[in-house]
C-alpha cells in the first residue's frame, strides 16, 4: 500500500508565477479530491473528480486555478499568476466508490513571496 | 451545508480515556457523522463514522445521541501519538465533499 503521494512537498514561488502540483492517488481509487488548508484552519474543499470527470468545483476555485485528471489516474492542480493569499497547504485525497473514507496525501506546502 | 461545533482544544493525560464532543444541531436524516484526525505535518486520516447507532473500531468509539444532534468520539486510552486535531464532519449521503471545521486540538500529557 503506497498511499497517496504528492509532489512537490514544498514549493516557494514569487508572486505572479505559475505553479503546478501533482497528486498520485491509491491505484484502485476512482475518486480524487483537492483541498486547501491555511494555518490553524481545517481543510477546505476545492474540487472533486470521479475518474477523469471533474464533477464539482468550489467557489474557492477562482479562474486562476485549474485541475485535471487525464485518464483518471494522477491529477494536477495549477495555479496561475500566484498571489500571496494562495500560500497554503494543498492536500489531495482519494477514495473508492464503495466507501466514504478518504485517504489523504501529505500535502504540498506553497509559499508565495 | 450542515455545521458542526467543537471545542477549540482539550487536554488529556496519557493512558486515560478522552471524550471529544461535537454538536451538529442542524443534522439531517441522511447525514453521516465522520471523524478524522490530523497529526502534525500530515494529512487528515479517517478515524470512524456512523449514522445512528454507536460504532466501535480499533481506533475509537463513536457515541451518537438519540436525537443525533450531538456525538462524542471516545479514545479509550490516550497515547502521546493521539495528540492531533480532531475534526467532526457531516457528510450527506451520496455527496462527496467534506466540510471540515476548525476541529479540536487534543493535547496528551505524559
Amino acid at each position: 500500500d503506497t498511499g497517496v503521494s504528492q509532489d512537490p512537498r514544498h514549493k516557494i514561488t514569487k508572486r505572479g508565477q505559475n505553479v503546478t502540483f501533482r497528486c498520485d492517488p491509491i491505484s484502485e481509487h476512482n475518486r480524487l479530491y483537492w483541498y486547501r488548508q491555511t494555518l490553524g484552519q481545517g481543510p477546505e474543499f476545492l474540487t472533486y473528480f470521479q475518474n477523469e470527470a471533474q464533477l464539482e468545483k468550489s467557489r474557492l476555485l477562482s479562474d486562476r486555478f485549474s485541475a485535471e485528471r487525464p485518464k483518471g489516474s494522477f491529477s494536477t492542480l495549477e495555479i496561475q499568476r500566484t498571489e500571496q493569499g494562495d500560500s497554503a497547504m494543498y492536500l489531495c485525497a482519494s477514495s473508492t466508490g464503495r466507501s466514504y473514507e478518504q485517504y489523504f496525501g501529505p500535502g504540498t506546502r506553497l509559499t508565495v513571496t | 451545508d450542515a455545521k458542526t461545533t467543537q471545542p477549540n482544544s482539550m487536554e488529556s493525560n496519557e493512558e486515560e480515556p478522552v471524550h471529544l464532543p461535537c454538536n451538529h444541531s442542524t443534522i439531517s436524516g441522511t447525514d453521516y457523522i465522520h471523524w478524522y484526525r490530523q497529526l502534525p505535518s500530515q494529512g487528515p486520516e479517517y478515524v470512524i463514522h456512523g449514522l445512528t447507532s454507536n460504532v466501535n473500531n480499533r481506533m475509537a468509539s463513536l457515541a451518537i445521541a438519540e436525537d443525533r444532534k450531538s456525538s462524542t468520539l471516545i479514545l479509550h486510552r490516550a497515547t502521546l501519538r493521539d495528540a492531533a486535531v480532531y475534526y467532526c464532519i457531516l457528510l450527506r449521503y451520496n455527496f462527496n465533499k467534506f466540510y471540515f471545521g476548525s476541529g479540536t486540538k487534543l493535547n496528551v500529557k505524559p
